[in-house]
């Protein structure tokens, strides 16, 4: 299986501020990488796939990049909706596996 | 727009088999090169991916869970089922299914509400 390391696990930020996660994979993985924001009691939603590209409907702000095994997501400036828990994932190779999670606070 | 609704029984006894059904809406099961998966989140936890099928009943099982789960497609219904054999209070989640779309890269892309399911006696 590949593993997937996300970091920081949890975050502190203001509206406004900039803020990078990152994933980190056990093996190379190209561009197979997606970005995933979950609020609490909801369905995940995905925001970036294939490393890159910005899902239909997802606000600019949100962007996404890095190959192989290192990959970000960035939220260019906060909005009070973004506060929620990002995951990232590969798929690459099944089984599909998902980053622990950071948790993205005020 | 598609539309993923999972329903089964909230309360499963130990050893016994989970059962869920995913009902697809707003589009044909059958069109397009899409999978269709299940995956799960345990309370406070992160998500793990159970497996997923393809229309033609081809399907992909995690091997962590290889062994209990069988998931199978019923095109004329337009639903697809989880099967998870002798439960524990481990396999206690909130259960999704998801459509498992490609565009350069398959990346899950319509999900369903979830559905928690615990294991107790």
């Amino acid at each position: 299986d590949i593993q997937m390391t996300q970091s920081p696990s949890s975050l502190s930020a203001s509206v406004g501020d900039r803020v990078t996660i990152t994933c980190r994979t056990s093996q190379s993985i190209s561009n197979y990488l997606n970005w995933y924001q979950q609020k609490p009691g909801k369905a995940p939603k995905v925001l970036i796939y294939a490393a890159s590209s910005l899902q239909s409907g997802v606000p600019s702000r949100f962007s996404g990049s890095g190959s192989e095994t290192d990959f970000t997501l960035t939220i260019s400036s906060l909005q009070p909706e973004d506060f929620a828990t990002y995951y990232c994932q590969q798929s690459y190779s099944t089984p599909r596996t998902f980053g622990q999670g950071t948790k993205l606070e005020i | 727009q598609v539309q993923l609704q999972e329903s089964g029984p909230g309360l499963v006894k130990p050893s016994q088999t989970l059962s869920l059904t995913c009902t697809v809406s707003g589009g044909s099961i059958s069109s397009g090169s899409y999978y269709w998966s299940w995956i799960r989140q345990p309370a406070g936890k992160g998500l793990e991916w159970i497996g997923r099928i393809y229309t033609s009943g081809n399907t992909n099982y995690n091997p962590s869970l290889k062994s209990r789960v069988t998931i199978s497609v019923d095109t004329s219904k337009n639903q697809f089922s989880l099967k998870l054999s002798s439960v524990t209070a481990a396999d206690t989640a909130v259960y999704y299914c998801a459509r498992d779309y490609y565009d350069t890269a398959y990346y899950f892309d319509c999900w369903g509400q979830g559905t928690l399911v615990t294991v107790s006696s």
